[in-house]
């Protein structure tokens, strides 16, 4: 039983717009969240975090939505541009050290 | 400067042949973690290092266990592999801040093969 669903493997948009990667998750205890990106050949890199309390975080370019009612979160880059192309894993931790991952979106940015 | 280090980037053993996975880290994070990642599949923790105390997964196999000698290393034995352990796998440090809100670095992955 996945507990935090990723359920677009791939997604594709034309440089300059907006991408919108979702993720969704079943814990209610869930209350941190993690964004990571991962090129080809390299370990997933930490991109952005929402804590639980906050509904968005905003980080340059990319800003992260928590609907903690739906059980889901998501992430937008804006504007997309062709170097974010990589896998976007999400990844929720109940209070521990643990994170439990989505199984990934591929982005693909269009020049 | 790779601060989360993995070796070797590819292993490719036998059926039943031992091989040992390593990690090493210039963070001095005092937890590392061990992630199985198949294709298309989400990673998989497998076990945790927090300092000395070695924190397993209810369903990770028996056939795998770590060592962590130092803050610095941490290894992955496999004792008998089979075709089912063929996969990327991941290693990750944190550093033991608020707990639950600690971000995780990684290395860039040992991809197994196993013959």
């Amino acid at each position: 039983d996945q507990q935090v669903k990723q359920n677009s493997p791939s997604l594709s948009v034309q440089e300059g717009r907006i991408s919108i990667l979702n993720c969704d998750y079943t814990n209610s205890m869930f209350d941190y969240f993690l964004w990571y990106k991962k090129y080809p050949a390299e370990g997933p890199t930490f991109l952005i975090s929402i804590s639980s309390i906050k509904d968005k975080n905003e980080d340059g370019r990319f800003t992260v939505f928590l609907n903690k009612s739906a059980k889901h979160l998501s992430l937008h880059i804006v504007p997309s541009q062709p170097g974010d192309s990589a896998v976007y894993f999400c990844a929720a931790s109940s209070g521990t050290y643990k994170y439990i991952f989505g199984t990934g979106t591929r982005l693909k940015v269009l020049a | 400067d790779a601060m989360v280090i993995q070796n070797p980037r590819y292993q490719v053993t036998q059926f039943g042949k031992p091989v040992t996975l390593s990690c090493s880290q210039t963070l001095n994070h005092n937890v590392m973690y061990w992630y199985q990642q198949k294709s298309s599949q989400a990673p998989k923790l497998l076990f945790h290092y927090y300092d000395k105390d070695f924190n397993n997964e209810a369903d990770t196999p028996d056939n795998f266990q770590s060592r962590r000698p130092n803050t610095s290393f941490c290894f992955l034995d496999i004792r008998s592999p089979g075709l089912g352990d063929a996969a990327m796998y991941l290693c990750a440090t944190s550093i033991n801040a608020d707990r639950g809100q600690n971000i995780q670095y990684f290395g860039a992955g040992t991809r197994l093969s196993v013959l």
